[in-house]
């Protein structure tokens, strides 16, 4: 059974502390999203990486930073956090058109965080 | 830069319909289409993944058509059950999303 794994399902920090969101996948896929989700807004992406130590920046990456060091680890990182910030996170991950799976891309989704700052 | 629009937004229906949920995108130049479903609080799981090559998937009681010269695919969904109250989603490569169908089944 495919799995994205989420460290976390309900998150409450501080304004200013630097927050970790984990990401873990057992698929071997490349590529590795975050997303954050507001009523009315739907799902907007904040971070794409496609291999081991690169990134593209989504819609909405101000405020945040990402980590892969690993292919199966994705981390978000809010520098400093702020009220605005507060919202559910979802992680999501797919194998790369480029691999075996050609156009079948199918990508998975973590549980979501859902992060409260206070 | 690809847009994708779900309509209807919400939608309300007795059980045992039979309905229609509707996808359309911009840039016709895609390689797949992904439906998803999510319930309130939870991540999106999966439903039907339909490649280019392919004009439709079925799982169960569910069906999706993907139209990429019109820019369209369509959801549908056989014998609604309350079951089935959920968001649905779908998406176009690289996983850019519609805001979705928030669809209510009343027993």
């Amino acid at each position: 059974d495919v799995k994205v794994t989420q460290s976390s399902r309900y998150l409450v920090k501080r304004t200013g502390e630097k927050v970790f969101l984990e990401c873990v996948q057992d698929m071997d896929h490349e590529n590795m999203f975050w997303y954050r989700q507001d009523p009315g807004l739907g799902l907007r992406l904040i971070y794409f990486s496609y291999d081991v130590k690169m990134k593209e920046k989504g819609d909405i990456p101000e405020g945040y930073s990402v980590s892969r060091e690993k292919k199966e680890r994705f981390s978000l990182i809010l520098e400093s956090a702020s009220t605005n910030q507060t919202s559910m996170y979802l992680c999501a991950s797919s194998p790369s058109r480029l691999s075996p799976a050609g156009d079948n891309t199918e990508a998975f989704f973590g549980q979501g965080t859902r992060l409260t700052v206070v | 830069k690809q847009e994708v629009t779900q309509i209807p937004a919400a939608l309300s229906v007795p059980e045992g319909e039979n309905l229609v949920l509707n996808c359309s995108f911009t840039d016709s130049a895609i390689y797949n289409l992904q439906w998803f479903r999510q319930d309130p609080g939870k991540g999106l799981t999966s439903l039907l993944l339909i490649q280019s090559s392919q004009r439709e998937q079925t799982s169960g009681r569910l069906n999706a058509s993907l139209d990429k010269s019109s820019g369209r695919s369509t959801l549908y969904i056989a014998a609604s059950q309350p079951g089935d109250s959920a968001t649905y989603l779908c998406a176009v490569p690289r996983l850019t999303f519609g805001e979705g169908t928030q669809l209510t089944v009343n027993p």
